[in-house]
């Protein structure tokens, strides 16, 4: 593994139905991000976390829990999709916490649909 | 609340220059990036500016006012390969960062 991986890289997902989206880094970086990527729209955060252990609520956490049980993985999860979920979510990580100096890396994303 | 404004498109010719804008109205401010997306791809890190003045890096330079809100990307000497969307973000005073909606930058030949 280099940098960031996620998957899948696309679903097409029924409404109502649960989902995990997976992300995993191997830069032993401190914090992690899960951002949704509308067209027209920036890149609106869904939650993020600083360290191992510990997660927060971002601009749009509603319908998203995360967690994170170790460094190296930041698990999504939509625990009853809706249509309005459907986006292009991309996780993303920087070694310092969240909203510091450091850049942000990011995975190449999951295109997510749901119907 | 937070407002990032970027033009939404802009075109260029091979080899020439194009300056992307970016004005911000936040609360606070604890720096500015610039990242670039390409088409079905994750977002680059490309510059970070929190002192005003320009900041250069090979073709692309970025330009801070922190006065006027505002900040530009600068490329030069443009390639096809530059066609990409340009994002820029600003670390606000609670240390989240604001994303504008991007700026998608076409080039000619």
């Amino acid at each position: 593994i280099a940098g960031i991986t996620q998957a899948p890289t696309s679903q097409i997902l029924a409404a109502g139905r649960r989902m995990t989206l997976r992300c995993t880094q191997d830069m032993r970086h401190n914090a992690m991000y899960w951002y949704r990527q509308d067209l027209g729209l920036g890149l609106r955060l869904i939650h993020y976390s600083n360290t191992a252990g510990t997660t927060g609520k971002g601009e749009v956490p509603d319908g998203y829990s995360v967690s994170r049980a170790n460094t190296d993985d930041f698990p999504l999860t939509l625990a009853s999709a809706v249509p309005s979920q459907t986006s292009v979510y991309f996780c993303a990580s920087s070694a310092g916490p969240s909203g510091s100096y450091n850049e942000q890396f990011f995975g190449p994303g999951t295109r997510l649909t749901v119907l | 609340g937070q407002n990032i404004d970027q033009p939404t498109e802009m075109t260029a010719t091979e080899g020439a220059i194009v300056q992307i804008n970016c004005t911000y109205q936040t609360s606070g401010f604890n720096g500015l990036f610039w990242y670039q997306q390409h088409a079905g791809e994750a977002p680059t890190f490309l510059s970070y500016n929190v002192l005003d003045g320009l900041e250069e890096k090979g073709r692309f330079s970025s330009f801070l006012s922190r006065s006027k809100g505002y900040s530009y990307l600068l490329l030069k000497e443009l390639q096809m390969k530059d066609s990409a969307s340009y994002l820029c973000a600003v670390l606000d005073s609670n240390y989240q960062l604001n994303w504008g909606a991007g700026t998608k930058l076409i080039i000619k030949p």
